[in-house]
């Protein structure tokens, strides 16, 4: 059973460029959620992914935008690089919730290592 | 605002036990998880407290008092490999979005 899978695993891009990173759900899943990851902090919620629309957003610009496939696999995409968007971005994935009962386990993936220079 | 409060750092040895506390602030609350993440990977999932108690798994027990906002992460005999970065998160709304505090680094040493 394949896990969360994100590509590409590093990346290193300049000021002002544009960035896609991509991420596959576990199986069974149909949700997806984005983190990104400064060094020494915690993962912050950028968005969340579910039946092809964006259904939560965290406090990030316009920049940062998404896409969800009817395969369930989804981009990230940042727009207008700068230099403090270098960090570890995080694809989790999860089962919608429908109701009492959910165990709340997002799985992640292995993450994309950007650096913006 | 939101906010999760943890301990920057725990140093313990083989064989022993350790306690991470998390206390948390957030507008809304569905449960309280644990991951770990070891230093370039990905944040693995350990457990989840959505009631009040404990629950344990293996050598890994969580703890939830939602009348406090507290929880705690117990590892018990402790393993060189339990050194990484401890996480708590908060649901925070009905969507699965998650609130992480800034994590406790755990050093085991011999």
């Amino acid at each position: 059973d394949a896990g969360v899978t994100q590509s590409p695993t590093h990346l290193i891009k300049t000021r002002g460029q544009q960035v896609t990173l991509r991420c596959s759900p576990k199986s069974g899943h149909d949700t997806v959620s984005w983190y990104q990851q400064a060094l020494g902090q915690g993962p912050q919620f950028i968005f969340q992914y579910y039946e092809e629309e964006e259904r939560q957003r965290g406090n990030f610009p316009d920049r940062f935008s998404g896409h969800q496939f009817p395969n369930y696999s989804s981009e990230l995409n940042v727009n207008a690089l700068l230099l403090g968007d270098s960090a570890l971005y995080l694809c989790a994935s999860s089962i919608r919730d429908r109701g009492a009962g959910s165990t709340d386990t997002q799985y992640f993936g292995p993450g994309t290592r950007l650096t913006v220079l | 605002g939101q906010s999760l409060e943890q301990p920057s750092e725990v140093t313990a040895v083989e064989g022993a036990i350790v306690q991470i506390n998390c206390t948390y602030q957030t507008s809304g609350f569905y449960g309280l998880s644990w991951y770990q993440q070891h230093d370039g990977g990905a944040p693995t999932f350990l457990s989840y407290n959505a009631l009040d108690g404990l629950e344990e798994t293996g050598r890994f027990s969580s703890f939830l008092s939602r009348s406090d906002s507290y929880g705690y992460l117990l590892l018990q005999e402790l393993q060189m490999k339990d050194s990484a970065s401890y996480f708590c998160a908060v649901r925070d709304t009905g969507f699965q979005k998650l609130v992480f505090g800034t994590g406790t680094r755990l050093l085991v040493s011999p």
